[in-house]
């Protein structure tokens, strides 16, 4: 069974530009959550999705924004990007929606901001 | 409110020795509890994880963590470590059965030494 997969593997952006960010769970699972991971603030939430609908979010500007699609693929947009988006993006799923499922995580996305 | 503490942000074992990262939480609410590991460029793998029941919790590759609540710790240990051992370390706590944003510690880093 295929893991997370997440697109692009790299992006490199300057300031002000948009980007979007992909992420296929793993086959069957229907909640997708993501994360940004930078050596200062470490791992921060970003929102979660489950069913097309955004569960939970994260303490992050406006400018961050994602959805899910019917087939549980999901996106993550960052519009108007600054110096301190740059940051390695990971993407996990996870089968249902009760239970403490463990997370299946993807390698990420690595974004530069220049 | 919840938080994770993970003391030490550098650990250097040498090959064969004992494992032991220490990792403290936070929670109002009794915690499921995680631990995650991340190799350089990729995402993160789990683990283990408590949720209920017995406290001493077997994981993969030899790691283990006991849950006490008394002390509220969940460290992670491993008896004898291994040069592939070495990588980052997250301890991770969600609040409960329905929350399923994960809430990470600094991290750990753990090196190897021949």
């Amino acid at each position: 069974k295929a893991g997370v997969t997440q697109t692009p593997r790299y992006l490199i952006k300057t300031r002000g530009q948009q980007v979007t960010l992909s992420c296929s769970p793993i086959s069957g699972h229907r909640s997708v959550s993501w994360y940004q991971q930078t050596p200062g603030q470490g791992l921060q939430f970003l929102f979660e999705y489950f069913s097309e609908t955004q569960r939970n979010k994260g303490n992050f500007p406006g400018r961050f924004s994602g959805r899910q699609f019917s087939n549980s693929r999901s996106e993550m947009n960052v519009s108007t990007l600054e110096l301190g988006d740059s940051a390695l993006y990971l993407c996990a799923s996870s089968l249902e929606g009760t239970g403490p499922e463990k997370l299946f995580f993807g390698s990420g996305t690595q974004l530069s901001v220049l | 409110a919840q938080s994770v503490t993970q003391l030490g942000s550098h650990v250097s074992v040498s090959e064969g020795a004992l494992v032991l990262l220490r990792c403290n939480y936070s929670s109002s609410v009794p915690p499921y509890l995680f631990w995650y590991v991340q190799y350089p460029n990729q995402g993160l793998q789990l683990l283990l994880k408590y949720t209920t029941g017995a406290t001493l919790v077997k994981g993969i590759n030899g790691f283990e963590a006991e849950f006490k609540k008394s002390e509220t710790s969940f460290h992670l240990t491993k008896p004898s470590a291994h040069m592939s051992d070495a990588a980052e370390y997250f301890c991770a706590v969600r609040r409960g059965l329905n929350d399923y944003k994960l809430s990470f510690g600094a991290g750990t880093t753990v090196t190897v030494r021949a």
